[in-house]
């Protein structure tokens, strides 16, 4: 038990279909990150959240859309995603004070484009 | 850019030890973590070094060379648990950037 939560730990979708992602954390941090996470890759950093505001875009399609409702919670909007988007998408959250701060990862949502 | 650089797969014997690496060239640094993922499961945060040197947690020590842009996570005494991919990642000091940027991870394979 990581206190980041994620769900649906599975998800297989075709490209025309609209699902979200979602992440909660028990851990009273105010910083939010989605990562993506592909066989043999670096984890590659999407979004980042600090105190609901979005702070860090990283050149992501605009098929993917993130939503900070509150600190402790997290959305990643998918829609008419390709076959490439297929991957494990990590949340993770920190507390955002100072750099030594680690950051708390969830279980990942792997996700399946048909 | 930011480069980080970390052998792709690594097999030690178990109660061996075994020192996995990691280089990194990047614009800025503010720290330096190593992280262990379980296949199926969330990376978990192992050390953070900032300062060169050795830090020692139990059977994992990591050591620090901001000078030569290298950094070494140590694991004595393996435990078949062992068995796992363990992450680079380094917090670059751009302004505003709170992120991690990850190397591509080091499977280790413990055998009997």
């Amino acid at each position: 038990e990581t206190g980041v939560t994620q769900t649906p730990r599975h998800l297989v979708m075709g490209m025309t279909n609209k699902k979200s992602l979602k992440c909660e954390q028990h851990l009273g941090h105010n910083a939010m990150y989605w990562y993506k996470q592909s066989a043999k890759k670096p984890l590659e950093l999407m979004f980042v959240y600090s105190l609901e505001e979005r702070v860090e875009n990283n050149s992501v399609p605009s098929r993917f859309s993130p939503e900070c409702p509150n600190s402790s919670h997290l959305f990643l909007h998918l829609h008419t995603l390709q076959p490439e988007d297929s991957a494990l998408y990590l949340c993770a959250s920190s507390q955002d004070r100072g750099f030594s701060q680690p950051q708390h990862f969830g279980d990942g949502t792997r996700l399946s484009i048909l | 850019g930011q480069n980080i650089d970390q052998p792709t797969e690594m097999t030690a014997t178990e109660g061996a030890i075994v020192q996995i690496n990691c280089t990194y060239q990047t614009s800025g640094f503010n720290g330096l973590f190593w992280y262990q993922q379980h296949a199926g499961e969330a990376p978990t945060f192992l050390s953070y070094n900032v300062l060169d040197g050795l830090e020692e947690k139990g059977r994992f020590s990591s050591f620090l060379s901001r000078s030569k842009g290298y950094s070494y996570l140590l694991l004595k005494e393996l435990q078949m648990k062992d068995s796992a991919s363990y992450l680079c990642a380094v917090r670059v000091s751009d302004t505003g950037r709170r992120a991690l940027t990850f190397g591509s991870g080091t499977r280790l394979q413990v055998q009997p």
